[in-house]
């Protein structure tokens, strides 16, 4: 059974920094690409970053380039979102989910709180 | 940027009535790479359709898609209760691997 649980959300003042991780079990987790993708409370969908199967590409939304960087170890079947510089609007939950178009596997989500 | 639009915003239906739920791109979306999600309160998106019009597994036959272009249609054919959520398409054919969502169209029960 295909698994993805993320941890490490949280409050976090504005301008601070969480990074996010997402166990990945029942596939072989570096056959796939993995995305970020974020809900603002009562808000829809927002898709934050894609990984490459082996992490040599990376895409991300504009509004969290160069504050965000998504990352994998393949190793330990995980994947990471650092996510520095933080502001309120990035407040939301966030899924990690399997693959880079459709995806059809999602984590429950992790809650960052950005707030002071 | 391609820019999806879902209409209507809030549809509001009996059970056993056809649903019809549309989604407008801005651009043309490449090789109908369009896919639709339901969510409900407090869960992950689950996806329904991919490739426009291919139900992945395990959706009953009820929900279909179709389209191509810029005009995409997702339909229920018979509302069950457990089809009354928020429903999310998203597009993912342009490069470099970007993708957006449509802003989503709640289906309640009237």
């Amino acid at each position: 059974e295909v698994q993805l649980v993320e941890s490490g959300g949280g409050l976090v003042q504005p301008g601070g920094s969480l990074r996010l991780s997402c166990a990945a079990s029942g596939f072989t987790f570096s056959s796939y690409w993995m995305s970020w993708v974020r809900q603002a409370p009562g808000k829809g969908l927002e898709w934050v970053a894609n990984i490459k199967q082996d992490g040599s590409d990376k895409y991300y939304v504009d509004s969290v380039k160069g504050r965000f960087t998504i990352s994998r170890d393949n190793a330990k079947n995980s994947l990471f979102l650092q996510m520095n510089s933080l502001r309120a609007e990035d407040t939301a939950v966030y899924y990690c989910a399997r693959g880079e178009g459709y995806r059809n596997y999602w984590g429950q989500g992790t809650l960052v709180t950005v707030s002071s | 940027e391609i820019v999806l639009t879902q209409s209507p915003g809030t549809l509001s239906l009996s059970p056993g009535e056809r649903a019809t739920l549309s989604c407008r791109a801005s651009q043309s979306v490449s090789n109908s790479y369009l896919a639709w999600y339901q969510q409900k309160p407090g869960q992950a998106p689950r996806l329904l359709i991919y490739g426009a019009s291919s139900r992945a597994t395990g959706i009953p036959d009820r929900f279909s898609g179709s389209g191509s272009g810029t005009d995409f249609t997702l339909t229920i054919s018979r509302l069950e209760p457990e089809d009354f959520a928020v429903y999310y398409c998203q597009q993912y054919g342009t490069l470099p691997l970007l993708n957006t969502f449509g802003q989503g169209t709640r289906l309640e029960i009237k």
